[in-house]
């Protein structure tokens, strides 16, 4: 089974400028989410899709973030103006429903906001 | 809100040693999984430790779960260089409908020949 790809893999952008990340779960997996590390720091929690539905948002710092996931299938995340401190690398993971089942995380996207 | 404390953050050790990497978590939780990262690729899931007292072990490395002390430890017996990599810790938790995973900091392994 192909695994979660993100894209891109890496991203330099100006301050203020917007930048789209894109996670493709993997196929059947309604459970998609989003999570970045900043700085060395541990990894943070942004929010939970199942399916198409915002299950959890409660990690997403402030409204610059618009994370989509129409028809649920693939998600992107949005970050619109970025910030310097929005620097770091955006993991996504997709799991499906059920108590046994674990996460499958992407590679993850490095994004650099300068 | 749940704290995952991992330690140490970095840890350089010499091929041949053992080593122990300690994960403490402050709150009941469902599930906690180790997870490896090498630079620019994934999480690659190594243990999932489901109960009290749960033991796994895999090559080198030998993960285990104390629920009561809320603590989890990786242990690393006589290291060698491919284990060089970053190695999380992450707690599970189901609450009011939500599950997600909150992370240790990390811990940055070098195994020095």
């Amino acid at each position: 089974e192909a695994g979660v790809t993100q894209f891109p893999s890496h991203s330099v952008i100006e301050k203020g400028q917007t930048v789209t990340l894109r996670c493709d779960p993997i196929s059947g997996h309604d459970n998609l989410y989003w999570y970045r590390r900043v700085m060395g720091k541990e990894i943070k929690f942004l929010l939970h899709f199942v399916k198409e539905s915002k299950q959890d948002e409660s990690g997403m710092p402030n409204n610059r973030f618009l994370a989509e996931r129409t028809g649920g299938t693939y998600s992107t995340l949005k970050v619109q103006p970025a910030e310097l401190e929005d620097s770091g690398v955006y993991f996504c993971a997709s799991r499906r429903t059920g108590g046994r089942y674990g996460y499958t995380f992407g590679s993850g996207t490095r994004l650099t906001v300068v | 809100e749940l704290k995952v404390e991992q330690n140490p953050l970095f840890l350089s050790m010499q091929e041949g040693k053992n080593y122990t990497i300690y994960c403490n978590y402050s709150t009941t939780s469902d599930r906690l999984y180790w997870y490896r990262q090498d630079p620019g690729k994934s999480l690659e899931s190594l243990f999932v430790l489901l109960s009290n007292g749960a033991v796994k072990q895999e090559g080198r490395l030998m993960a285990s779960l104390d629920t009561k002390a809320r603590l989890s430890t990786l242990h690393i017996t006589a290291a060698v260089h491919d284990l060089s990599a970053t190695y999380f810790c992450a707690v599970d938790v189901y609450l009011f409908g939500n599950e997600k995973l909150t992370f240790g900091t990390g811990t940055r392994l070098t195994i020095i020949p």
